[in-house]
């Protein structure tokens, strides 16, 4: 079992290109969780998806754009990519509502230029 | 919504020594507690948790301490070894959200 997969792993932008992270689980979760990570700031969520056809805003959630393709995907589409989405973007899932273990994928380094 | 602050953000002990990080939340309907450690280059992994109605939880070496009347909580590790090194997270759920608000983490060092 793979867990949780992210693609990329990196990834350079210019200011105003789009891009999509994708994001797969093969453990059969309900739940799915986009965050990003910056210096000194921990965890944010941008989005979550508690069951497949539905989608939630977090803590961050202007300038993204989520899909839940199916119980297995979660995807994150950055439209017009800024300087300040610079960052590592964790997707996460688990199973049933929040209040249990989250598996995190490895992450996605996006660099705005 | 849930606020969560951690201290300190850097840490350094002794190998063998034991390393403590503390954490204060907001919300008073918050009733779960995990702590999670990440790797450099890796995802963070739940290391431990505690829910709002145990007072303290112990796996091996390290523990989890939980005082609801003044809403904090604390990881406790003993025995530290060079493996622990590592930023740890401390996060917090309210029972009405579906979502974690993550301390702003630690970065734990054992110095040889």
């Amino acid at each position: 079992n793979a867990g949780v997969t992210q693609t990329p792993k990196f990834q350079v932008l210019k200011t105003g290109q789009s891009m999509t992270l994708q994001c797969a689980q093969d453990m059969n979760h309900n739940s799915m969780y986009w965050y990003r990570q910056d210096p000194g700031m921990g965890l944010r969520l941008i989005y979550y998806s508690a069951s497949e056809g539905t989608t939630d805003k977090g803590e961050v959630p202007n300038g993204y754009n989520v899909s839940r393709l199916n119980k297995r995907e979660f995807s994150l589409r950055l439209e017009s990519a800024a300087p300040s989405q610079t960052s590592v973007y964790f997707c996460a899932t688990t199973w049933g509502a929040g209040w249990n273990e989250q598996f995190f994928g490895p992450g996605t380094r996006l660099t705005v230029l | 919504g849930e606020n969560v602050e951690q201290h300190p953000s850097t840490l350094s002990v002794q190998e063998g020594d034991s390393a403590v990080i503390k954490c204060t939340y907001s919300d008073s309907a918050s009733n779960y507690f995990p702590w999670y450690k990440q790797e450099l280059g890796k995802g963070p992994q739940l290391i431990i948790d505690i829910r709002s109605n145990v007072g303290e939880k112990k796996d091996q070496r390290i523990a989890v301490t939980l005082n609801k009347t003044a809403k904090h909580f604390s990881l406790h590790i003993t025995e530290t070894q060079p493996e622990d090194s590592a930023v740890y997270f401390c996060a917090a759920i309210s029972g009405s959200a579906r979502q974690l608000t993550f301390g702003s983490g630690t970065q734990l060092t054992v110095l040889p």
